[in-house]
């Protein structure tokens, strides 16, 4: 089975600090990406990458930035946390980025900024 | 851009009823759509899909078949269980362009006993 893991399940952060949300996935995936999900509004698309050291903005890329040094591991970064980034991120990975591929999600990170 | 609407929950049944969640999308190409269930606490998880025209994607006695002409991939099942209780995403991903995932806002299911 795809294993897509995120460093934490819960996290609390006060307004300013640099944040770092860590993705793993285990199946060699070529690609993978951080979403953001809040009540009312589904997921949003932030960033994503479809390979090493490759990366696109999403729909929401605001206050964000990522990094992708090595395959398996896809690190969104809020670089100065505000309380409007309090909220769910989750984090996916595809095989080869066609239309029908499947993602596959990781657990979620519940950001709290105070 | 491309879009998907959802109706708008809570949904609640009792047990053993019949579900529907209706789903329509706005897309430029021929998109592959997808129905992703999340349990409490969990993240999403793929319930089924279509990848093309009159496809039906059926999983755990869920069905949803693409529907062109009317733009919809509406998710049913004849008999809910309360382990059914969940949020349910429709989503879709354009067959060119970028390869990510364009959400619906979701429809939270309560299933009571």
């Amino acid at each position: 089975d795809v294993k897509v893991t995120q460093s934490s399940r819960y996290l609390v952060k006060r307004t300013g600090e640099k944040v770092f949300l860590e993705c793993v996935q285990d199946m060699d995936h070529e690609n993978m990406f951080w979403y953001r999900q809040d009540p009312g509004l589904g997921l949003r698309l932030i960033y994503f990458s479809y390979d090493v050291k490759m990366k696109e903005k999403g729909d929401i890329p605001e206050g964000y930035s990522v990094s992708r040094e090595k395959k398996e591991r896809f690190s969104l970064i809020l670089e100065s946390a505000s309380t409007n980034q309090t909220s769910m991120y989750l984090c996916a990975s595809s095989l080869l980025g066609l239309a029908s591929d499947t993602q596959y999600f990781g657990p979620g990170t519940r950001l709290t900024v105070l | 851009g491309d879009s998907v609407t959802q109706m708008e929950g809570p949904v609640t049944l009792s047990e053993e009823a019949f579900l529907t969640i209706n789903c329509t999308y706005t897309a430029t190409g021929y998109p592959s759509l997808f129905w992703y269930v999340q349990y409490p606490g969990e993240g999403l998880q793929l319930l089924l899909k279509a990848t093309k025209a009159d496809d039906k994607g059926s999983n755990k006695g869920f069905e949803a078949t693409y529907r062109k002409e009317t733009t919809s991939f509406h998710l049913e099942k004849g008999s809910v269980q309360v382990s059914d209780s969940a949020v349910y995403f429709c989503a879709l991903s354009e067959s060119t362009g970028r390869r990510a995932l364009t959400f619906g806002s979701g429809t939270r299911l309560q299933v009571q006993p």
